[in-house]
């Protein structure tokens, strides 16, 4: 009974590239959110996202990021032409319902050089 | 006024002693509230959650939750090394969860 898969746990980008995050959720799962955390900060909401439809994007930068959850496959969390601002742990989460717990991943940690 | 409230600590507890966390919330319509507890350089992991005014005990962990004063807490029982964390108190709104900044606990051997 898996839970939350996140990956990669770690990756390092420079100034400039892209990176992509992926989440797959639990079994059964149909509703992902995707958060940020800064050094000695709380958790930042991003995005919600359901299959193929995201229903709530308003703690998502308005450039450079965009969020996916497709019929097919992990969702995605992707960050154009990152910068160092954008070094972060990037957690997502999942649950059977809005209403619902939700189940975290163990993040991935992006580093910009 | 933010969203949801925490005292970021550190709280120092000594070990055997009850630790108590509080939380405020500003949105009166909020109706489920939870306790994550999140180690460093981990990812969050659930403690407790209610919907209901009144207490919910789960082993050494009891949550408290007050509508009328939009106020939560996390009461930690006999409190161990282990629980050295930080506590992050969340609450829904419409359909997200908001998270405060959590407090750190520190628990003195």
């Amino acid at each position: 009974n898996a839970g939350v898969m996140q990956n990669p746990r770690h990756l390092v980008r420079r100034r400039g590239q892209e990176a992509r995050l992926r989440c797959s959720p639990m079994k059964g799962h149909s509703h992902v959110y995707w958060y940020r955390q800064l050094p000695e900060e709380g958790l930042k909401f991003m995005v919600y996202l359901q299959k193929e439809n995201i229903i709530d994007e308003s703690g998502m930068p308005k450039e450079r990021f965009s969020a996916e959850f497709p019929k097919e496959g992990p969702s995605i969390l992707r960050i154009q032409q990152v910068v160092r601002g954008d070094s972060a742990a990037y957690f997502c989460a999942s649950s059977p319902d809005v209403k619902r717990t939700q189940h975290f991943g163990d993040g991935t940690r992006l580093s910009i050089l | 006024q933010k969203e949801v409230e925490q005292n970021s600590g550190p709280l120092s507890v000594p070990e055997g002693a009850i630790a108590s966390l509080n939380c405020t919330y500003s949105d009166r319509g909020s109706q489920s509230f939870f306790w994550y507890r999140q180690y460093s350089g981990k990812s969050p992991e659930l403690i407790m959650f209610i919907y209901s005014n009144g207490d919910k005990e789960d082993g050494r962990f009891t949550a408290q939750l007050n509508k009328a004063s939009q106020y939560v807490s996390l009461l930690i029982r006999d409190s161990q090394p282990s629980d050295s964390a930080t506590y992050l108190c969340a609450v829904n709104r419409d359909d997200k969860i908001i998270f405060g900044k959590g407090t750190r606990l520190h628990i003195l051997p």
